[in-house]
């Protein structure tokens, strides 16, 4: 079974970093893209960017390009999206998802950030 | 990319159907038969119910089908039931040089 696994909610306050995970199980975790999606309070989806972890190929939509870090450990099945500066708009649900032709397939349960002084 | 634009909210009776618009341009939805749909219920991830337009990923009932005409998308759920309560959205492949785009997401209410 595919399974997608994210870590746990955190509260942080602006300026400060996080790195968040996405534990892959089930399948051939460096032969598909992993995306990143942000969902901001009572708003829509969002993608962020996305990751092959075979190579650590990664894409950045614009509106996170310099914002975010996306990587990967393949050596653990882990994707990672990380801050180095949080500000208080980066409150939102974050998830990840397993990707097959553009499309998720597959979606981890989320990872709550709240950032707030 | 802007978002591919969904109308806010649909409704309809139990047993009756619904039907969700997604529009974008040449440039994605027009331009490639990627287009997704996707559920969410309130405090829970997405999850996938239609993808390549028109095909269901295994478990999905179907009362949920897709179609699409020129640069717009459609998702039907025919014989609505509570459960199908949700929100709606959209996503297209864009090109291989961008990521996919979602839609602004659709409230459906069963009344």
């Amino acid at each position: 079974e595919v399974q997608l696994v994210q870590s746990g909610a955190e509260v942080k306050k602006p300026g400060e970093s996080l790195k968040i995970s996405c534990k892959g199980s089930g399948y051939s975790f460096t032969s598909y893209w992993i995306g990143w999606v942000r969902q901001m309070p009572g708003k829509g989806l969002e993608w962020m960017g996305i990751i092959y972890p075979g190579d650590s190929d990664t894409r950045y939509s614009p509106s996170f390009q310099g914002q975010v870090t996306i990587s990967a450990d393949k050596s653990i099945s882990t994707a990672y999206l990380q801050w180095s500066s949080l500000k208080a708009s980066d409150t939102a649900m974050y998830y990840c998802a397993r990707l097959i032709a553009d499309t998720a397939f597959h979606w981890g349960q989320g990872t709550l950030v709240t950032v707030s002084s | 990319q802007s978002a591919l634009t969904q109308p806010p909210s649909a409704s309809g009776s139990p047993g009756q159907s619904v039907t969700i618009s997604c529009t974008g341009t040449s440039s994605d939805v027009g331009g490639y038969n990627y287009v997704s749909w996707y559920q969410q219920h309130p405090g829970k991830a997405p999850k996938l119910m239609i993808y390549e337009v028109s095909k269901r990923p295994s478990g999905v009932p179907d009362r949920f089908s897709g179609s699409k005409s020129g640069n717009t998308a459609s998702l039907t759920v025919s014989g609505l039931q509570a459960e199908d309560e949700a929100d709606y959205y959209c996503s297209s492949y864009a090109g291989s040089n961008n990521l996919g785009v979602f839609g602004t997401g659709t409230k459906v209410t069963v009344l």
